[in-house]
């Protein structure tokens, strides 16, 4: 089945650590991105990729990196510059961007600072 | 820039009611439009979808009309269930934007 994978489903970070995000698509999709979800605040971006080897900052890009050396992967990593990542990540992706397409989800990492 | 305003919840019906979540945007040339439904714990599932103007989506019972002249595409159905309990995101894809904007969310409870 085509879809989008997320791992781990929970993470737990002490403070200080760096962690890194899973997301891989067997979609084919070209355009993958990556969401925060806090309770109350809808979806802010983070991050998101057109294309391999390019990525581009979204609205809330500090503290956190991504690289796309893969089409079908997309990893997010949480640095220790991030001062409040406790919350929920999702991962998406899309055919392409600049079309009319929808996104495609992942099920959520859910990140706990302890 | 592109935005989304949805209804703000929480919004509790009882089984069988009918069902209204509003959604207005703000956005140049004709962005296609999105409703979402995320379930406890899980990712966002596409509910239904509208490209272009007077075009309506519609799925599991749930309808939702581009409406250009009122920027609007209000999520309706006309008899919910249980299992309808969920938060139901408006999003919108602006004319060549590489990005959706979403709503803030409205959680809906039906109780029995």
């Amino acid at each position: 089945d085509g879809g989008i994978t997320q791992s781990p489903k929970y993470l737990f970070r002490k403070e200080g650590q760096n962690v890194t995000l899973s997301c891989e698509q067997n979609l084919n999709h070209d355009a993958m991105y990556w969401y925060r979800q806090d309770p109350g605040q809808g979806l802010r971006l983070i991050y998101y990729s057109q294309i391999v080897n390019d990525f581009q900052k979204g609205d809330i890009a500090e503290g956190y990196s991504v690289s796309r050396e893969k089409k079908e992967s997309f990893p997010l990593t949480v640095t220790s510059a991030q001062k409040n990542p406790t919350a929920f990540y999702l991962c998406a992706s899309s055919i392409g961007a600049g079309g009319k397409g929808e996104a495609f989800f992942g099920q959520g990492t859910r990140l706990t600072v302890v | 820039g592109d935005s989304v305003t949805q209804m703000e919840g929480p919004v509790t019906l009882s089984e069988e009611a009918f069902l209204t979540i509003n959604c207005t945007y703000t956005a140049t040339g004709y962005p296609s439009l999105f409703w979402y439904v995320q379930y406890p714990g899980e990712g966002l599932q596409l509910l239904l979808k509208a490209t272009k103007a007077d075009d309506k989506g519609s799925n599991k019972g749930f309808e939702a009309t581009y409406r250009k002249e009122t920027t609007s595409f209000h999520l309706e159905k006309g008899s919910v269930q249980v299992s309808d309990s969920a938060v139901y995101f408006c999003a919108l894809r602006g004319t060549g934007a590489n990005n959706l904007f979403f709503g803030t969310g409205t959680r809906l409870t039906v109780i029995p």
